[in-house]
């Protein structure tokens, strides 16, 4: 069974500045999907960002990137230019390539809070 | 237009009641998912549809039963309700492999 660890349980940021939220899975699949998917206050489920496994290139969404060590198993997901809208819960997800096994497994969830 | 839609938005119960929340998507999605969150924010696949058919049934107590209709909708469907069913349960959708898009949850409390 595949499994999905995010390690920082809170983290917070300066307006502005740059964070970093950690997600390492673990799966002996080769052909998968990652995501960062957000959820503010409203409890509404976001995409931030999504990830094929046989992409080499690291996925870009603006402000939010990733960085995707297949090796090591880590998917980070990078916010740059930090702002108030950007406070939530974030959680990391992955999900198989196989048919009928499309569901998310889902990290603990990371609750990012921005400084002002 | 909203993608994903659950009604109702919030929940309240009785213990051993019985409730159904309903899912609609606009999308044209072949699959469909419920999942619950529980009060840790932990989010788990309860079920999933394709096409009318059951294909994911997560170790999820015989009280829930989903139901779909059509391809459109999936309703979950609860008996006898207890205290640990209260959650948030998110309905969700996709095209084959591609992105699930969410509702915007229905919360459930059972007193």
């Amino acid at each position: 069974a595949q499994t999905v660890t995010q390690s920082q349980p809170e983290m917070s940021v300066q307006e502005a500045e740059t964070v970093t939220l950690s997600c390492t899975y673990d799966t002996s699949e080769s052909d998968y999907y990652l995501f960062w998917y957000k959820q503010p206050p409203s409890r509404q489920m976001i995409l931030v960002i999504r990830q094929e496994a046989y992409k080499q290139q690291n996925a870009t969404e603006n402000r939010f990137s990733v960085n995707f060590q297949k090796a090591a198993k880590s998917f980070s997901l990078k916010i740059s230019d930090s702002q108030l809208g950007d406070a939530a819960m974030y959680f990391c997800a992955y999900r198989s390539g196989n048919f009928g096994n499309e569901k998310l497994t889902f990290g603990t969830g990371t609750r990012l809070t921005i400084i002002p | 237009d909203t993608a994903v839609s659950q009604t109702p938005k919030y929940l309240v119960t009785q213990m051993g009641n019985d409730k159904s929340i309903k899912c609609e998507q606009n999308l044209g999605h072949d699959t469909m998912y419920w999942y619950k969150q529980d009060s840790k924010k932990f989010l788990k696949i309860m079920f999933s549809y394709n096409n009318k058919e059951l294909i994911i049934n997560e170790t999820v107590p015989n009280r829930f039963s989903p139901k779909s209709p059509d391809k459109a909708h999936l309703n979950l469907h609860i008996n006898s309700l207890e205290l640990g069913d209260s959650a948030v349960y998110f309905c969700a959708s996709s095209q084959a492999k591609n992105i699930q898009y969410f509702g915007a949850g229905t919360r459930l409390s059972v007193l």
